[in-house]
């Protein structure tokens, strides 16, 4: 398995719901990420994890608490979201000693 | 931080010429330099990277060169179709930020049939 998957692909949540959007990758990759992206900008970095830890926080609100379950999964717990935090949410891994990160599809979410 | 700054914003071009996309970036500890290409509502997709310790790479019509004097590197499509046509993003890094990539602001190419 050579891709990084993401579930849901769409997501409609109001600004009191409480939802988790996944990422998945067996390629035996120890880093994974998560990034959002809005409408024609880049992506921008929100979490790392390394081996299972998280590593860098990009001073993310608390509405966004990232997971880490093991080394093939990683999860976005969303509470409490504001419209503005409508976007694309990437997942990315890397294996360390090369540093390539490959993007998974994305969930694009609306908050309501 | 680093910064990354990318140019031009959006470029177009006739099918079968050549495309340049130019960036720079603001540390000079920055050693890693991928270039993604992102169709409309597709994931970034790697197409080539560059480390500090390599001027140029090239992997058939898509080659990347890099001056870590000027702090400046580049992606140079050649014979370009209209498959090409995308949002393309230079990014930078560096070990000491834990990997974290600094994305330039993005060029949009259209390539003309």
């Amino acid at each position: 398995d050579t891709e990084v998957t993401q579930t849901p692909k769409h997501l409609v949540m109001g600004m009191t719901n409480k939802k988790s959007l996944k990422c998945e990758q067996h390629m035996g990759h120890r880093a994974m990420y998560w990034y959002k992206q809005k409408a024609k900008k880049p992506p921008e970095l929100m979490f790392v994890y390394s081996y299972e830890k998280l590593s860098i926080n990009e001073s993310v609100p608390s509405r966004f608490s990232p997971e880490c379950p093991n080394s093939s999964l990683l999860n976005l717990h969303l509470h409490a979201l504001q419209p503005e935090d409508s976007a694309l949410y990437l997942c990315a891994s890397s294996q360390e000693t090369s540093r390539e990160q490959y993007f998974g599809p994305g969930t694009r979410l609306t908050v309501t | 931080g680093e910064n990354v700054e990318q140019h031009p914003s959006t470029l177009s071009v006739q099918e079968g010429d050549s495309a340049v996309i130019k960036c720079t970036y603001s540390d000079s500890a920055s050693n890693y330099f991928p270039w993604y290409k992102q169709e409309l509502g597709k994931r970034p997709q790697l197409i080539i990277d560059i480390r500090s310790n390599v001027g140029e790479k090239k992997d058939q019509r898509i080659a990347v060169t890099l001056n870590k004097t000027a702090k400046h590197f580049s992606l140079h499509i050649t014979e370009t179709q209209p498959e090409d046509s995308a949002v393309y993003f230079c990014a930078a890094s560096m070990r000491s930020s834990g990997d974290k990539l600094t994305f330039g602001t993005g060029t949009r190419l259209a390539v003309r049939p």
